[in-house]
């Protein structure tokens, strides 16, 4: 299985700090995609790095990609209370069709005041 | 914009009673389609994808079935629910791939909570 895994798998800061998570998989890629979840909602797709890129950026959130260790990460700066969610990683890999997504287990993110 | 329904939002089955969740999307054409479940403090679990009418790829072998009768309608099906069947389950939709590493930004629903008791 290519399934990611999130590390830590709960996470608590204080609002202002930064927030780091970690996913490892297993085989090869194509992309990877960090997804954050509120409680008992939807995912929403944060941001994508294809295989052959090593680092981008989004606003606040900044994504590296080592596909020689298999692992990303997900910096969040500045947190703020609001990011409080749950933060999945998916590894995309492509079928001719579609790019499958496969889902690791998720890092629980809690900001406090 | 596009816009993906998933209904009912949740519903409460017997065991042994069959299951129909239903999913649309609205503002794009010949998308493709997801059904995952997501057990309890669980990552997501992809159950079925389609890629058009009538094609089904299955993921897991389940107690589940999924089909498309229409371009942007994927419904997921249960002759019989088990209590393991319980969990979220998400209908979830992306666009085609222009190349192999643009990558699939997947929309999802608001998911459909399944307790079956």
């Amino acid at each position: 299985s290519q399934q990611g895994e999130e590390d830590p798998q709960a996470l608590s800061i204080q609002e202002g700090e930064n927030a780091t998570m970690n996913c490892s998989y297993k085989t090869s890629i194509n992309n990877l995609q960090w997804y954050r979840q509120n409680s008992g909602r939807g995912l929403v797709h944060l941001i994508l790095i294809r295989s052959n890129e090593r680092e981008k950026h989004s606003g606040r959130l900044r994504v590296t990609l080592d596909t020689s260790k298999k692992s990303s990460s997900l910096l969040i700066t500045a947190s703020r209370a609001a990011d409080t969610a749950s933060y999945f990683c998916a590894t995309g890999l492509y079928t001719g069709t579609a790019s499958k997504l496969t889902f690791g287990t998720g890092t629980r993110l809690q900001v406090t005041l | 914009s596009q816009t993906i329904h998933q209904w009912p939002a949740t519903l409460v089955q017997p065991v042994g009673s069959p299951l129909s969740l239903e999913c649309t999307v609205e503002g794009t054409s010949n998308p493709n389609l997801y059904w995952y479940r997501q057990a309890a403090g669980r990552g997501l679990q992809l159950l079925f994808y389609s890629v058009g009418i009538g094609q089904i790829s299955s993921e897991v072998p389940q107690n589940l079935s999924a089909s498309r009768p229409q371009d942007r309608q994927f419904i997921l099906s249960s002759k019989k629910l088990l209590l393991s069947d319980s969990g979220f389950y998400l209908c979830a939709w992306s666009g085609r791939l222009s190349t192999r590493y643009s990558g699939n930004t997947i929309y999802f629903g608001e998911g459909s909570w399944l307790t079956v008791v």
